[in-house]
């Protein structure tokens, strides 16, 4: 079975700096997608990036971009310039193509972000 | 469009009581599906479903029921509820490329969830 690792239960950025939220997964395919969702504290769940495991290519979104290093099993989020607005909770999650597009979630990082 | 909808938004029951969970959405997707979210952690698939008259469980359908009959609709069923079942429940959906409507958009889209808490 898949799973998905975040071990950092918690970070804080200051205001216009930037921060890196780490992701490990452990899978025997070599195809599939990883998301970064965030969280805000109305608890809806928002899709922040999108990456395939066949494109070498790192995605990027405006601030947000990924470091996915595929023979590591690593997928970072690098949030730039961060904002208040990027103060929420944020899951790495894992997904095959078939299987229903089931996902499988990490416990999430929360992210602070002070003045 | 609504996009996911999900009623009602908080509830509380008393052990051994019985009720449903209500999900819709209006994008005229194939696929919906139930996680939990239990406190600090990431979210765990109870059911899913490939389109009406087909579900299937997921990671943790003990204590759960699912139907559905029509595309929109894909409610969620405590009938015995327990402690256990204290979480905050989200509802999903998701289009394919066959699916009118869809545009296209493959990823799940999720509904505000329903913070169930049972005493």
């Amino acid at each position: 079975a898949q799973t998905v690792t975040q071990s950092q239960p918690e970070m804080s950025v200051q205001e216009a700096e930037t921060v890196t939220l780490s992701c490990t997964y452990d899978t025997s395919e070599s195809d599939y997608y990883l998301f970064w969702y965030k969280q805000p504290p109305s608890r809806q769940m928002i899709l922040v990036i999108r990456q395939e495991a066949y494109k070498q290519q790192n995605a990027t979104e405006n601030r947000f971009s990924v470091n996915f290093q595929k023979a590591a099993k690593s997928f970072s989020l690098k949030i730039s310039d961060s904002q208040l607005g990027d103060a929420a909770m944020y899951f790495c999650a894992y997904r095959r193509p078939g299987t229903a597009s089931k996902l499988t979630f990490g416990t999430g990082t929360r992210l602070q972000v002070t003045l | 469009n609504a996009g996911v909808t999900q009623t009602p938004k908080f509830r509380i029951l008393k052990i051994g009581q019985s009720m449903t969970l209500q999900c819709t959405q209006d994008m005229n997707h194939n696929y919906m599906y139930w996680y939990r979210q239990d406190p600090g952690m990431g979210l765990k698939l109870i059911y899913y479903s490939v389109g009406a008259g087909i579900t299937d469980k997921g990671e943790v359908p003990n204590g759960y029921n699912v139907s559905r009959s029509t595309t929109e609709d894909f409610p969620l069923r405590l009938e015995l509820a327990a402690p256990s079942q204290t979480s905050v429940y989200f509802c999903a959906s998701r289009g394919t490329r066959l699916a009118e409507g869809s545009g296209g958009r493959y990823e799940q889209f999720f509904g505000p969830g329903t913070r169930l808490t049972v005493l």
